[in-house]
């Protein structure tokens, strides 16, 4: 399983575009991107997923550039609400996925 | 629909006594999982089930055993519970992924645990 590096913690204000850059060099061909999202007390949420290029629904966007030995989780226009931990997964089922949940990034936003 | 459910939400237990969580979903989903989840760090996997009567291991399976009798649940139990496994548990499930995709999964309120 591909191992992932994130910021430990951004800080943004009410209002403001935040991106979140994950690292996973050692992506296999067919991994997947995952983004999850937790809030205190709560179990992880699904934000979103892709392959490569970009993905959007109606939370978030996914950017995945060609080598896609990274990506970038997109929050428009953030509110207090966002204020959470995100992570991101890299991985695939072959008869049972193995998810690896990393430390995450904390994100505060500000008013 | 209630979606993952988990009992009890919280529990204390003294070393050496024993307990099971249960994890029930209502989405006829064929994959669960039970993860831990220590203060300021991500979940790490105990163990999972990819249909009913199977189980496999995770990343930290030591301690716990499991049970897929349903489908619809997924037991997790300590047998002779440790002061280290004092966290937070949290079961999730999901559908079988096409060929070759990731799963997208639903997890439970979680369960807390402490054991003295």
């Amino acid at each position: 399983l591909a191992k992932t590096t994130q910021p430990i913690s951004m800080d943004s204000y009410e209002g403001q575009e935040v991106n979140i850059t994950c690292s996973h060099n050692n992506i296999a061909t067919n991994d997947y991107i995952t983004w999850y999202q937790q809030f205190p007390s709560q179990g992880p949420r699904f934000i979103i997923q892709g392959y490569k290029t970009k993905v959007t629904n109606e939370v978030a966007s996914l950017f995945i550039p060609a080598d896609r030995k990274s990506s970038t989780l997109s929050l428009p226009r953030v509110s207090l609400s966002d204020t959470a931990v995100y992570y991101c997964l890299v991985g695939r089922n072959t008869g049972g996925f193995k998810t690896i949940f990393g430390a995450g990034t904390r994100l505060f936003v500000k008013a | 629909n209630a979606g993952v459910t988990q009992t009890p939400k919280f529990r204390v237990l003294k070393t050496g006594q024993s307990m099971t969580l249960l994890c029930a979903q209502d989405m006829n989903h064929e994959y669960m999982y039970w993860y831990r989840q220590d203060p300021g760090m991500g979940l790490r996997l105990i163990h999972y089930s990819v249909g009913e009567g199977t189980t496999a291991k995770g990343e930290v399976p030591d301690g716990y055993n499991v049970s897929r009798l349903k489908k619809q649940n997924f037991l997790l139990g300590l047998e002779s519970a440790a002061p280290s496994q004092t966290s937070v548990y949290f079961c999730a499930s999901s559908h079988a992924p096409l060929s070759g995709a990731a799963d997208t999964q639903y997890f439970g309120p979680g369960t807390r645990l402490t054991v003295l």
